[in-house]
């Protein structure tokens, strides 16, 4: 079993609909959590970064972590067709430095 | 203005053979990486340099070699390639404090036959 676990999808929704991506992780030693997005044959790109639990939001997505339960979400709103990618969550602790663990990526496809 | 680039971006070879990825990023960043993504989309570190210093050496096989001739560059040399190497390299930097955003790099996809 992984560390960190994620749903593969794809998931498709039609434009404009709420997105919820989610990864259960087992180290409760992460601190930080990190979702990134990556678009067909392109590397990934740090969307959003939260430190503990709590949320924090950035336009219209919406990164949540809940440490009790080891688990962590992202949030889309309003979702547009620029917003198909594949979605990777990642996460350290303090002590390791940048070493991140990822998840395996859930793809997201938005429809029109 | 390429932040971090990699060449090739496409490797096809053989069973065997030895083969060079190439990375530099002109972000200043003293912290680069290698990680590999799978064919399932899988991102696993494999290594990672702080100012030409091996600080991460993961769980690969004796026949990858990192090297950072400087620390805008990190190159990865793959002896007696297999077919299971066949996957997506993709190369990152970032700062070196603290918990910092990887750049990362638009990957080589190595294809062995």
């Amino acid at each position: 079993q992984k560390e960190v676990e994620q749903d593969p999808g794809p998931l498709s929704v039609p434009e404009g609909a709420i997105v919820s991506l989610n990864c259960t992780y087992s180290n409760s030693a992460f601190q930080y959590f990190m979702w990134y997005r990556q678009y067909s044959r392109k590397g990934p790109e740090l969307l959003m970064y939260t430190y503990s639990s709590g949320n924090k939001e950035d336009g219209r997505f919406t990164a949540q972590v809940d440490k009790s339960s080891k688990y962590i979400s992202l949030f889309i709103r309003d979702s547009q067709p620029s917003d198909s990618a594949t979605y990777l969550c990642a996460m350290t602790f303090t002590g390791g430095g940048n070493k991140l663990t990822f998840g395996t990526g859930t793809q997201l496809k938005v429809e029109l | 203005d390429t932040a971090v680039s990699q060449t090739p971006k496409y490797l096809v070879t053989q069973m065997g053979n030895d083969k060079s990825i190439k990375c530099e990023q002109n972000l200043g960043h003293d912290t680069m990486y290698w990680y590999k993504q799978d064919s399932k989309k899988f991102l696993k570190i494999m290594f990672s340099y702080n100012n030409k210093e091996l600080i991460i050496n993961e769980t690969v096989p004796n026949r990858f070699s990192p090297k950072s001739p400087d620390k805008a560059h990190l190159n990865l040399h793959i002896n007696s390639l297999e077919l299971g190497d066949s996957a997506v390299y993709f190369c990152a930097s970032s700062q070196p404090q603290g918990i910092n955003e990887q750049y990362f790099g638009p990957g080589t996809r190595l294809t062995v036959t």
